[in-house]
């Protein structure tokens, strides 16, 4: 079946580093692929999505790309605010279904 | 409404009683899907509805959980006899079709405690 796996956290950077959270996964077919966030306190939110394979996704200074070959969408940010404090959550669809990466925390300190 | 509503926000209940969750989504949203995230842990599917269709229930971990939506309108996710494992936050969200492709939109939950 479809899974997603990203990596564990927790993640604690200073402001202004590099953010990368690795997200691979296992599906039949050509799922679109999902990073969500859930900032402190607040429900989920999309961040970003690709639909087909090398397709980009960026929202707020974030970026994800939709790798086939290494079954892979990596999120990356290039400067973390401590506003991007929050966990992060890689999704693929399964048609209408979507299954969920067990979530990666990430705290920027000021 | 302009999101997905969810209550309550918060329920305490005693082992063995039963409660009832709340979603109300977008105007228009065909698709609604009900997910449960236990503390430390990524979603869980439990059900989707999708209009008129016969509901994916596959998801539903027992006999003790069912759930209900009339059309395209509020649903209600209903836990009989809970236990202390049923603790979590149960999350809703909608989506216009199937979702699949656009993502959905997702409530704020609504945070069970079984004592």
């Amino acid at each position: 079946g479809n899974s997603v796996t990203q990596m564990e956290g927790p993640v604690t950077l200073s402001e202004e580093a590099f953010l990368t959270i690795n997200c691979t996964y296992t599906a039949t077919g050509y799922p679109s692929l999902f990073w969500y966030v859930q900032y402190p306190g607040e429900g989920l939110q999309l961040l970003l999505k690709a639909t087909k394979a090398d397709d980009k996704g960026s929202n707020k200074g974030f970026e994800a790309t939709y790798r086939k070959e290494t079954t892979s969408f990596h999120l990356e940010k290039g400067s973390v605010q401590v506003s991007d404090s929050a966990v992060y959550f890689c999704a693929l669809s399964d048609d209408y279904k979507l299954s969920f990466g067990a979530g990666t925390t990430v705290t920027v300190r000021a | 409404g302009a999101g997905v509503s969810q209550s309550p926000s918060n329920k305490v209940t005693e082992k063995g009683k039963d409660v009832e969750l709340r979603c109300d989504p977008i105007s228009g949203h065909t698709a609604l899907y009900w997910y449960r995230q236990r503390l430390g842990q990524g979603l869980e599917f439990l059900i989707y509805f999708q209009g008129n269709s016969a509901p994916d229930k596959s998801g539903l971990p027992s006999d003790r959980f069912s759930a209900e939506r009339t059309g395209e309108s509020v649903s209600t996710l209903t836990i009989q006899r809970t236990q202390q494992e049923d603790s979590a936050v149960y999350l809703c969200a909608s989506s216009t079709g199937t979702g699949g492709t656009y993502g959905y939109t997702f409530g704020s939950g609504t945070r069970l405690t079984v004592v």
